[in-house]
């Protein structure tokens, strides 16, 4: 079975740090997406960024970087110079690579950035 | 702004009330999603239409009734709801229904039901 392991249920960080958020998923097929989602307290659900499995490079977007590391099946999320709107519950999701097949969310770990 | 709209925002109804949640989007995508988000729960798939056709109930109680009339508009019908379905329910579109496409979220209903 497919699933999403987040282990910190809460980090602080002060502005300007860098954070990482831990990420392990288990799944048996060779092909799918990992995806980092931000959810503010308003509750919406923002994509941050995306990686697939057959990705070489570690994806980046802006601020955020996704560390994939294959064999220890992780997907940590670096976010770099954190900000006070970085203040949210960020999940960690998976999919394999099938029409139409839903998203695997992890638990969520809460970030809080302090000035 | 993501392009997937949710209304209501927030809903609060009895147990023997008839409502329903909408969501569109307007990014032309072919498969939609609804999610329930529960307090300290992860997120857990509700169905899935791709091109109009359910292709998942995730074993959803049949209080739940989903409705796609065409790929841009999603509802969820909810009648003779229990209290422990107060949750944060989600939408999201997805272009091509292909994993590997972001899945993109509206902002929620909060449901509460009394």
């Amino acid at each position: 079975a497919q699933k999403i392991t987040q282990t910190q249920p809460g980090m602080f960080v002060q502005e300007k740090e860098a954070v990482t958020l831990d990420c392990t998923y288990d799944t048996s097929d060779p092909s799918y997406g990992l995806f980092w989602y931000k959810q503010p307290s308003s509750g919406e659900m923002i994509f941050l960024i995306y990686q697939g499995s057959y990705d070489q490079q570690n994806a980046t977007e802006g601020r955020y970087s996704l560390n994939f590391q294959k064999a220890r099946k992780s997907a940590n999320l670096v976010i770099s110079a954190s900000q006070l709107g970085d203040s949210a519950m960020y999940f960690c999701a998976m999919s394999p690579n099938q029409a139409g097949t839903a998203l695997i969310f992890g638990k969520g770990t809460t970030l809080s950035v302090s000035s | 702004e993501t392009g997937v709209t949710q209304t209501p925002r927030h809903l609060v109804m009895g147990m023997t009330n008839k409502k329903s949640l909408k969501c569109e989007q307007h990014l032309g995508h072919n498969a939609m999603y609804w999610y329930k988000q529960s307090a300290k729960k992860p997120l857990e798939l509700m169905f899935v239409y791709n091109f109009k056709e359910q292709t998942e109930n995730n074993s959803v109680p049949s209080r739940f009734s989903p409705e796609c009339p065409n790929s841009s508009h999603l509802f969820l019908h909810l009648h003779t709801l229990q209290p422990e379905d107060s949750a944060l329910y989600l939408c999201a579109s997805q272009a091509g229904g292909q994993g590997s496409d972001t899945q993109y979220f509206g902002p929620g209903t909060r449901l509460t039901v009394l």
